[in-house]
């Protein structure tokens, strides 16, 4: 079975400072990754996606995430970090390029506050 | 096109009683999806329906909840006999196959 682990309930950066979300996925091949963005009393949105071709994927509002499958790993960043980034984040996962899936299984969401 | 819609935002409602949300898709996408989000955890996934056959159910989904998709437009959830634990933000999706799945703002019901 799938499942994806988000390090980090709650990070806090500077204003400028760089973001980094840390997620590690569970697949037994490798799998379509997915970043998601929540901002309050909105519904998810799509920051990116990886599905097997370059495993460095870029993203929207300057996020982008690296794919490393000798560490099962798909970390979000941003170089500098801006007040409008605060918001929840979840990392997820669904099927692979050997088995399409139409759920979407997420982590447990990692909230981001900036600081001034 | 206005997106995905769900109606109501907010439920409020006491124990024992049923409820009904709906969710309006974006008009062009077949599959529907419907997903749960309690308090600090990731949205679960807890059915799909492409038109308006239902493909797949979480065990999550007891024998208290129903989805229906009766024209392959709208679709609706309810809950009977409401219980504390179902107080959670009710999320539903829309895609067109298995391309992207677009979010509603969701529905949060509080049972008291």
């Amino acid at each position: 079975a799938q499942s994806v682990t988000q390090l980090g309930s709650h990070v806090s950066v500077s204003e400028g400072a760089l973001v980094l979300l840390r997620c590690n996925y569970s697949s037994s091949v490798p799998p379509y990754l997915f970043w998601y963005v929540q901002y309050p009393n909105q519904g998810l949105q799509l920051l990116l996606k990886y599905t097997s071709a370059a495993t460095l994927v870029k993203g929207i509002n300057g996020f982008e995430a690296e794919f490393k499958k000798s560490e099962t790993s798909f970390h979000l960043t941003k170089p500098s970090a801006h007040m409008s980034d605060a918001a929840e984040y979840f990392c997820a996962v669904s099927g692979s390029e050997y088995s399409s899936a139409s759920k979407i299984i997420f982590g447990s969401g990692t909230r981001l506050s900036i600081r001034p | 096109d206005t997106g995905v819609s769900q109606d109501p935002r907010h439920k409020i409602t006491k124990r024992g009683q049923n409820v009904t949300f709906r969710c309006d898709p974006i008009s062009e996408h077949n599959r529907l999806y419907w997903y749960r989000q309690t308090l600090g955890q990731g949205p679960e996934f807890l059915t799909y329906f492409q038109n308006e056959a239902q493909l797949e159910k979480s065990r999550l989904l007891s024998d208290r909840f129903s989805a229906e998709r009766p024209k392959g437009s709208f679709s609706t959830l309810e809950i009977q006999r409401t219980e504390q634990g179902d107080s959670a933000m009710y999320l539903c999706a829309s895609s067109w196959n298995l391309g992207e799945q677009f979010f509603g703002p969701g529905t949060r019901l509080t049972v008291l």
